[in-house]
Parts: C-alpha cells; sequence; structure tokens
C-alpha cells in the first residue's frame, strides 16, 4: 500500500507548455503540501492545505496553482513552463500540527526543455 | 524568520566510522525537529524526531537530542553502514511547515 503516491514520476516537456503533476494519500491525513527540490537538494515548501483550504502560499509565480479536489488529493498546475522550474516536486502529508511528522511521495522529476 | 543551518557535505566515510552531522537552527517559540533521510531516486523518509527541549531521537541507531540552549539537533551515528549512505536533512516544524536545512551528502565506503 503506498501511503502517499504521485503521478508521473517523470515529466519532460517544452517550455510555454502547460503540466499538472497529481498527488493522493490514503492515510487519512487533513493536511498537504507541495516541495520543490533544485538540482543542488534544496528543499522548500510551496503550498500547504488543511482540509481542502489553502493555509500556506511562499511566494511562488502565480504560474503554480495547486487544487485540492478532496482531502486525499492535491494537484499542481503550472502554466506556461520555465527553465528554470526543473526540478524534482515532492507531495507530503501530516496529521494538522507542528509536532507530527510529513510523509513523502516518491517525488515527480520535472524537465523543462 | 524559521531557518536551518546543517553541516556541509559531502562526508566520506569507511564502515563501522563514527557519524556526526551539525544542524543549528533559529527559531520564534519552540519547533518540533525532525532529521529526515533521502535514498537515492527516492522521497524523504523520516528518520528520528524530538518535539519539546531535552527529548531525544532515535532509531537505527541514529540518535539526536534537542538541545534548546545551544539551538541544535545534532545527528550522531555510532558505527554506519554501506546501507546509510543517503542524503540527511535537518529540518524544523513550525506554522504548519518544514524548513530544511541544506542537507548532508554521507557516503559510506566497505
Amino acid at each position: 500500500d503506498t501511503a502517499v503516491s504521485q503521478t508521473p514520476k517523470y515529466l519532460v516537456t517544452q517550455m510555454g507548455n502547460d503540466k499538472s503533476i497529481k498527488c493522493e494519500q490514503n492515510l487519512g491525513h487533513d493536511t498537504m503540501y507541495w516541495y520543490k527540490q533544485d538540482s543542488k537538494k534544496f528543499l522548500k515548501i510551496m503550498f500547504s492545505y488543511n482540509n481542502k483550504e489553502l493555509i500556506i502560499n511562499e511566494t511562488v509565480p502565480n504560474r503554480f496553482s495547486p487544487k485540492s479536489p478532496d482531502k486525499a488529493h492535491l494537484n499542481l498546475h503550472i502554466n506556461s513552463l520555465e527553465l528554470g522550474d526543473s526540478a524534482v516536486y515532492f507531495c507530503a502529508s501530516s496529521q494538522a500540527g507542528d509536532s507530527y511528522e510529513q510523509y513523502f511521495g516518491p517525488g515527480t522529476r520535472l524537465t523543462v526543455t | 524568520g524559521n531557518s536551518v543551518t546543517q553541516m556541509e557535505g559531502p562526508v566520506t566515510l569507511s564502515e563501522e566510522a563514527f557519524l556526526t552531522i551539525n544542524c543549528t537552527y533559529t527559531a520564534t517559540g519552540y519547533p518540533s525537529l525532525f532529521w529526515y533521510v533521502q535514498y537515492p531516486g527516492e522521497g524523504l523518509q523520516l528518520l528520528l524526531k524530538a518535539t519539546k527541549a531535552d527529548d531525544k531521537g532515535s532509531n537505527k541507531g541514529f540518535e539526536a537530542t534537542y538541545r534548546k540552549e545551544t539551538t541544535s539537533f545534532h545527528l550522531e551515528k555510532g558505527s554506519v553502514q554501506v546501507s546509510d549512505s543517503a542524503v540527511y536533512f535537518c529540518a524544523l516544524s513550525a506554522d504548519y511547515k518544514l524548513s530544511f536545512g541544506a542537507g548532508t551528502t554521507v557516503t559510506v565506503r566497505a
């Protein structure tokens, strides 16, 4: 049983295209996240949803739009892709509260050419 | 704001050597502290955590103690194995988000 799953695992696309990444968790958590990991392995939070409501929106270009249709899903849509968007994107989930660990998906490697 | 400073790597060790990775943090209030590990090609996994001062987290032979007076959460393992080769991230949790250190790549040679 995969706790946090993401699709696709790899995504190769051209500049200017629009793409989506999907995330699902079966842990019953009410909080979900998107993180970006750059080529130097640095991880930074992008968005966080709690009970389908956006609670964290870091300084991310508005080409990135998250959407949470229900508590188990958090998708990420990216418009007008740029070279600098190339990275690994991780979805995570947790129970609400800072003392709870976050469970991470396997990541989606996005390559923009 | 909240931040984590982590010992830079890469770190290369021989099997059975002692490993320590330094981690210090800056935060308002009392965050929870975590060590996550990322094996090649995989997502992050929780290694251990501590939620209040003087707590010690431990797992798979790794340990770290939450030191409020020195704002530190150093990771240690007494005898590493080749299978411990990975990237290790120190992180703090506050305000519903994790703030990560830069990660330390550890390679253990047989």
